[in-house]
């Protein structure tokens, strides 16, 4: 257990409703990513925040996609109108500030399948 | 269940023997190399790093080599365990200023024979 929690751990939607899911980093960590893994893939960059702020946004992360940090602490992910091709794992990953050495603790992940 | 490695070159070792997983990497300004492995329904967990001012770092029963000459890098597993059985991926970062995200590459499933 790294201590990063994800919820759920499987989700399970039809194409066209929104999906959420939750993250809690390590609690001292001020960083936290969110990553998206596809079967026989390495996970895909999708977002980062330092505390509250979102700083970084992949390509990837189409208007459909939003995440939020209210408070610096937990995360939010959520897709709108999902589509098949959402379905993946959704890492989120969080590590405190040590400059270029950084070190991510994962989540176990949440599986969503979109039917 | 298995979410992750049914499509991903696999390597076999006999318990007790060493394991070697390489890895090319493509971007030339990285500087900041990492290893991870996933095992089965899970998240990835850190191995070992190397900076690219080190061609070779040593942790408990693993090695990372680093050859920035042809960008390849590897993964020595020592006395291979049945625990060992996992999915290994290296991931890579830059050092450009500013925020850099960690780069991850394909991964490679490594099976344990008892």
């Amino acid at each position: 257990d790294t201590g990063v929690s994800q919820d759920p751990r499987h989700k399970i939607t039809k194409r066209g409703q929104n999906v959420t899911f939750r993250c809690d980093p390590i609690s001292e960590h001020n960083r936290l990513y969110w990553y998206r893994q596809t079967l026989g893939q390495g996970p895909e960059f999708l977002t980062y925040f330092q505390n509250e702020a979102q700083l970084e946004k992949s390509r990837l992360l189409s208007d459909r996609f939003s995440a939020e940090r209210p408070k610096g602490s937990f995360s939010t992910l959520e897709i709108q109108r999902t589509e098949q091709g959402d379905s993946a794992m959704y890492l989120c990953a969080s590590s405190q500030e040590t400059g270029q050495e950084e070190k991510l603790f994962f989540g176990s992940g949440t599986q969503l399948s979109v039917l | 269940g298995e979410s992750v490695g049914l499509h991903l070159p696999t390597l076999s070792v006999q318990e007790g023997d060493n394991s070697i997983i390489n890895c090319a990497y493509s971007n030339s300004a990285s500087d900041y190399f990492i290893w991870y492995k996933q095992e089965s329904g899970k998240g990835p967990q850190f191995i070992i790093d190397i900076r690219s001012n080190m061609d070779k770092r040593q942790g408990q029963r693993v090695t990372v080599l680093l050859n920035k000459t042809v960008k390849h890098l590897s993964l020595q597993i020592a006395a291979t365990q049945p625990g060992d059985s996992a999915v290994y991926f290296c991931a890579e970062k830059e050092n450009s200023g500013g925020y850099q995200k960690v780069t991850f590459g394909t991964g490679t499933k490594l099976q344990v024979i008892p």
